[in-house]
């Protein structure tokens, strides 16, 4: 099953700033998936980001605020610009392993604070 | 739109009880069926994996059931454990490479 890890763990940030969120994996994977979980909610998708191409963005998630890149099979970021508190949330990355079952895993999540 | 529905959404028992989580999926059309693991605060940790073809799935004390055709799954944990308690995600896939679509959990107890 694949690995994955983000940094950071967890920040604190000031309303207007922006910051960015790592998913490292440690096998070469085609789909990554961006979340947000936002307090006492389940998981929403805001974008899939596939190597080589633009990332595809979920109804009400925007480039502009999320934008995301990724530049090769084993790596990607999610930004969070121009943050609100609205943006207080844990922020988890996903992929679907290869293996012929197409599980997904998830890394352990960003938890975002915007003050 | 796939609409995935769990049921409790909270439950407390006392520990050594068998219980059972409630899954229902709206469109049958469906590529695999997770069941998901969340501590307070933590990432996701997948439990059980269900290809469309499957009737069920066990791993240690947890059992997963699939109905496709109805639209319902059924997460089995016997012998529960304190250590059990943790928010239980159900989450269904409509294709190899899509991304899942989650229902909104059960937050177990399980009190020694």
């Amino acid at each position: 099953s694949a690995v994955i890890s983000q940094k950071p763990s967890r920040d604190i940030c000031q309303r207007g700033t922006s910051l960015t969120i790592q998913c490292q994996v440690d096998s070469q994977v085609t789909m990554m998936f961006w979340y947000r979980q936002q307090p006492g909610q389940s998981l929403t998708l805001i974008a899939t980001a596939n190597q080589g191409s633009e990332a595809t963005y979920e109804s009400g998630f925007v480039i502009d605020k999320f934008p995301i890149s990724r530049p090769n099979l084993t790596f990607s970021t999610l930004t969070v610009s121009n943050m609100s508190p609205e943006d207080s949330s844990i922020y988890l990355c996903s992929v679907e392993d290869l293996d012929g079952y197409n599980e997904q895993f998830f890394g352990p999540g960003t938890r975002l604070t915007v003050l | 739109k796939q609409e995935v529905t769990q049921i409790p959404a909270a439950l407390s028992v006392p520990e050594g009880e068998n219980l059972v989580l409630n899954c229902s999926f709206t469109d049958s059309a469906i590529y695999n069926l997770q069941w998901f693991r969340q501590d307070p605060g933590k990432g996701l940790t997948s439990l059980l994996l269900i290809q469309s073809s499957q009737r069920e799935q066990t791993s240690g004390r947890l059992n997963a059931s699939l109905d496709k055709s109805s639209g319902r799954s059924t997460l089995y944990i016997a012998a529960s454990q304190p250590g059990d308690s943790a928010t239980y995600l159900c989450a269904v896939s409509p294709n190899s490479g899509y991304a899942l679509n989650f229902g909104k959990g059960t937050s177990l107890l399980v009190t020694p």
